[in-house]
């Protein structure tokens, strides 16, 4: 079965670029129809998606945040990572990977980003 | 942008009630729709899939419905640990849209 582990700083300075990591284990990031999916939810608010990619590398972002957003694989350490420029306060949140369908079967426990100077 | 409403935001339920909890989306996603359960503190977990499949592991006394804008989640006899806010999720249309989130209390 396949399980989830978001890593990354838990604070990031305004202006600067936000770089989160998806460890996966249980199965290849590359496998055939995997989807994975990066969705955030700031403090006492609901869930939004960030952005997605296939197991063939095509992605798919939130046009909200698609000018500052890059998800790419890892295939040497099976990680599924995320780079988020120019952060401000708005992208304090915590931030999921999750996977491996459009369903977002599973996901991780989550980490929490804090932007703040 | 594919706007999911749920409804209601917020309900206080007893234990062995039944509830509804309403998805609607503002336009056709035909069966599309995933529902999630978050409890304080941890990730959402899926409970249904594309309307009405259940997920591997969730207990009987989850279902949902519905196809097109119009979709529900029932969970009848309504136990302690059900406690969580709920969420109505689209994958039918780029960009995925979540609903705001149906808050459940239990008495």
């Amino acid at each position: 079965q396949l399980q989830l582990q978001e890593s990354g700083p838990g604070l990031v300075k305004p202006s600067e670029t936000l770089s989160l990591t998806c460890t996966v284990s249980g199965g290849s990031i590359t496998r055939s129809t995997y989807y994975w999916g990066w969705i955030r939810q700031p403090p006492g608010k609901g869930l939004e998606w960030i952005g997605s990619i296939y197991y063939s590398g095509s992605t798919y972002f939130n046009p909200s945040l698609k000018s500052r957003v890059t998800i790419f694989l890892d295939t040497s350490k099976n990680q599924v990572s995320l780079n988020l420029t120019s952060v401000t306060s708005a992208d304090t949140a915590k931030y999921y990977c999750a996977s491996p369908t459009e369903a977002f079967d599973m996901w991780g426990q989550g980490t929490m980003v804090t932007v703040s100077s | 942008e594919i706007v999911l409403t749920q409804s209601p935001e917020f309900q206080s339920v007893t234990p062995k009630e039944k509830v509804t909890i309403t998805c609607r989306a503002s336009r056709s996603i035909r069966t599309s729709l995933h529902w999630y359960q978050q409890r304080p503190d941890q990730s959402p977990k899926l409970l249904i899939k594309y309307a009405s499949q259940s997920f591997s592991g969730v207990p009987s006394r989850f279902s949902g419905s519905g196809s097109g804008t119009n979709f529900t989640l029932t969970i009848n006899s309504l136990e302690a640990e059900d406690a969580a806010t709920y969420y109505c999720h689209q994958s039918g249309s780029l960009p995925h849209t979540f609903g705001q989130g149906t808050k459940l209390e239990i008495k």
